[in-house]
């Protein structure tokens, strides 16, 4: 498997525009979730979904942030309008429900970033 | 989720084991202990995770103390490769709506050469 799929891996842009970062899960994982990291705050969850539906965005800074899961396979962080403070690491993970019983690890797989640089 | 507390920074020399804390006073019956590293440029990798047994994969070593307020991730034989930020994370697991992780400031850990 290629593992978590992120793009673009670097985005330049200017105040004001509107940035989208796409994400591709592994195949067959019932979980996406978005991380953003700084120097600041570290890494911090800004929404995760289930089954293409979200289930805690209490992380979204704001609303100029949204997050979309339109199929199993896809989904979308996207910023409008962009800030300079926006700027930082933005990672897609996935994962699979994993019963109890199993006594497997319900493991996070994270994907290699995009680096958001906002002028 | 519990607070963990972790030291800012180590170093090990290579391939001598990397003994690796972390503090979890607050942990309650219900709540694993994880861990995830950083190596620079990367995101978080899974290593391993316990709940009040010690655990072993080809990765690493967990230890977790009778009481569970703290633990240790042991790396056997350290190397280059294993410069990373490692996160100590306690949650509570296969709990559907609980599946959130929740990263400090991890603990940097240099392997010398």
């Amino acid at each position: 498997d290629a593992g978590v799929i992120q793009s673009p891996r670097h985005e330049v842009t200017e105040m004001g525009q509107e940035v989208t970062l796409r994400c591709k899960p592994i195949s067959g994982h019932d979980y996406l979730f978005w991380y953003r990291q700084t120097m600041m705050r570290g890494l911090e969850l800004l929404i995760y979904f289930n089954n293409n539906v979200p289930i805690d965005d209490s992380g979204m800074p704001e609303d100029r942030f949204s997050a979309k899961m339109p199929n199993a396979s896809f989904s979308t962080l996207k910023i409008q309008p962009s800030e300079p403070r926006d700027s930082a690491v933005y990672f897609c993970a996935s994962s699979l429900i994993v019963p109890k019983s199993s006594k497997a690890a319900d493991t996070q797989y994270f994907g290699p970033g995009t680096r958001l640089t906002v002028l | 989720d519990a607070k963990t507390t972790q030291p800012t920074s180590m170093d090990c020399a290579e391939g001598r084991a990397a003994n690796l804390p972390c503090n979890h006073s607050t942990i309650s019956g219900n709540e694993y202990v994880y861990w995830y590293r950083q190596i620079h440029s990367q995101g978080p990798q899974y290593i391993i995770h316990g709940l009040k047994n010690n655990e072993t994969n080809e990765m690493a070593s967990l230890i977790i103390t009778e009481d569970r307020k703290s633990s240790t991730l042991i790396l056997p034989h350290a190397t280059l490769r294993d410069t990373a930020v490692y996160y100590c994370i306690v949650r509570v697991a296969f709990d559907f709506g609980n599946e959130k992780l929740t990263f400090g400031t991890g603990t940097r850990l240099t392997i010398i050469p």
